[in-house]
C-alpha cells in the first residue's frame, strides 16, 4: 500500500463546469502522474509531476492543468469539463529510485461524468 | 518514443490452461518493460518487469515473463490458469537506463477470463 488517496471517487458534473481531482501520497513519493483510463484505450497519461512545483504534460494534457504545490498531492483540474472527459481517473507515484524504475503504484480511481 | 501493442483484446482460457498474453513494443532505445494487472474497481499494480540482465523474468502469482529482443516482444505467461486470475493485463513501456524509466506507455489491455 502506497498510501494514496483519491478523491472523489465519483463525481457526476455538467458540461462546462469546473472539476478538480485531488491525489494524496503519504509516502515522500517524488513521481506523481495523472492517467485515464477509457476501453479500448488503455491507459493514457494526461500530465505528470517529477518534484514540487515540476509538472509536464503527457499524451492527452488538452483541457486539464495540475498542480503541485506540496510533495504529497498533485491536483488535475477541468477548467470547463466537456462530454469527453466522461473518464476513470488513476493517480499514481513512483519513488524514482534506483532498482525501482517503472514502479508505479496506482489508486483506486476517480469515476468522473460529464453530462 | 516509445509505444506497445497487446495482441488480442480479450483472451479466454479453462481453469488449468495456458495462459499467453502477448505483447510487442516499439522503441527507440533499450527499453524497460513491465506488466501489471488491474482486478474490477481497482487501481493497477505491478506484476513483473524486465530493465536488464536475465530475460525471463518471473513475477507475483505463478506469472513470467521472455524479454526477446530480436522480435521485440515481451509476452507474458503461467503454465496454469486459476480463477483468480481473471482480470485486465497491462503491458508497458519506458525508456531505458539512462532515459527517462519513470514515465510509463501503457498498452489498450488485455482482458483474461477464466472459464471453470
Amino acid at each position: 500500500d502506497a498510501g494514496i488517496t483519491q478523491s472523489p471517487r465519483h463525481k457526476v458534473t455538467e458540461t462546462g463546469t469546473p472539476v478538480t481531482l485531488r491525489c494524496h501520497q503519504t509516502e515522500n513519493h517524488r513521481y506523481m502522474y495523472w492517467y485515464r483510463q477509457d476501453p479500448g484505450h488503455g491507459l493514457r497519461l494526461i500530465h505528470y509531476s517529477y518534484g514540487v512545483k515540476d509538472t509536464d504534460k503527457g499524451e492527452v494534457s488538452d483541457g486539464y492543468s495540475v498542480s503541485r504545490s506540496k510533495t504529497e498531492d498533485f491536483l488535475l483540474t477541468l477548467e470547463s469539463a466537456t462530454s469527453s472527459q466522461t473518464s476513470v481517473y488513476f493517480c499514481a507515484v513512483a519513488s524514482g529510485t534506483r532498482g525501482r524504475a517503472g514502479e508505479l503504484f496506482f489508486g483506486e480511481g476517480s469515476r468522473l461524468t460529464v453530462l | 518514443a516509445q509505444s506497445v501493442t497487446q495482441l488480442g483484446s480479450h483472451v479466454s482460457v479453462s481453469e488449468g490452461a495456458l495462459v499467453l498474453l502477448r505483447c510487442n513494443y516499439s522503441s527507440s532505445v533499450p527499453p524497460y518493460l513491465f506488466w501489471y494487472v488491474q482486478y474490477p474497481n481497482q487501481g493497477l499494480q505491478l506484476l513483473l518487469k524486465y530493465t536488464t540482465g536475465a530475460t525471463l523474468v518471473k513475477g507475483i502469482n505463478g506469472f513470467e515473463a521472455e524479454f526477446k529482443k530480436s522480435e521485440t516482444s515481451f509476452h507474458l505467461t503461467k503454465p496454469s490458469a486459476h480463477m483468480s486470475d481473471a482480470a485486465e493485463y497491462f503491458c508497458a513501456v519506458s525508456r531505458g537506463r539512462g532515459g527517462s524509466n519513470y514515465k510509463l506507455t501503457f498498452g489498450k489491455g488485455t482482458l483474461l477470463t477464466v472459464n471453470p
